[in-house]
């Protein structure tokens, strides 16, 4: 139980375009789901929390109008990366919370390359 | 605001030998504590987590971590390595309910010798 996909699982697109990234809990629901994104060798660093039915709580320093969160359903959050550039160039990973036992699942995580 | 350090980013251990990771953390109360392991291009896996109780946790794979306050330490162990646990092992901690949002340390890589 408690199983996190992601997809698609590797993109690439050009630079300027938006690449949308799907994150789902396939066995349970999850009210809130969180998007970090990883740099090579590095640590995970929170984007954002992603509340169902209402708008995502953003970390400082991570613009909400270029990684647009919807988390429209109980299985469903989406993360947009708007207007891609090289630097966003990055392996994301988004997590949900299983409140039966208030513990975080991860997806697969997506690797993102503008070129 | 909270904070977790790993203090080795690469240990080297031959297969069969033992192993721990050290993980430590800052916050004034007591955490929430977890350890993931992430194989390369992967996502992350639980290994175990402590939220009270027995200080000592048993996890998947044969790890076990042991929480102590006094130190403000949560290292991770396994008595014997198999090759297939090399990967990236991140102690992470949740504050104020365990299911908030979590603050990773830096990782350690682990690479097992034959």
């Amino acid at each position: 139980g408690a199983v996190v996909s992601q997809h698609p699982s590797r993109v690439i697109c050009k630079s300027g375009t938006s690449v949308k990234i799907e994150c789902r809990s396939l066995d349970f629901q999850a009210t809130t789901m969180f998007w970090y994104r990883q740099f090579p060798k590095k640590s995970l660093m929170l984007m954002a929390t992603s509340n169902e039915g209402s708008k995502a709580t953003y970390e400082q320093g991570v613009e909400k109008d270029k990684f647009l969160i919807n988390h429209a359903s109980l299985t469903l959050s989406t993360l947009t990366v708007t207007s891609a550039h090289p630097e966003d160039s990055s392996f994301y990973i988004c997590s949900a919370r299983f409140v039966s036992t208030d513990t975080q699942y991860f997806g697969p995580g997506t690797r993102l390359t503008v070129l | 605001a909270q904070s977790v350090t790993q203090p080795d980013i690469h240990i080297t251990v031959s297969e069969g030998a033992s192993l721990e990771l050290r993980c430590n953390y800052s916050y004034g109360a007591t955490p929430y504590l977890f350890w993931y392991v992430q194989s390369p291009g992967q996502g992350l896996q639980l290994l175990l987590k402590y939220f009270s109780g027995d200080t000592l946790v048993q996890g998947i794979k044969g790890f076990e971590a042991e929480f102590k306050r006094s130190q403000s330490s949560f290292n991770l162990r396994k008595p014997s390595v198999h090759w297939s646990d090399a990967a990236e092992y991140f102690c992470a901690v949740a504050t104020g309910n365990a299911g908030n949002m979590l603050t990773f340390g830096g990782g350690t890589r682990l690479m097992v010798k034959p």
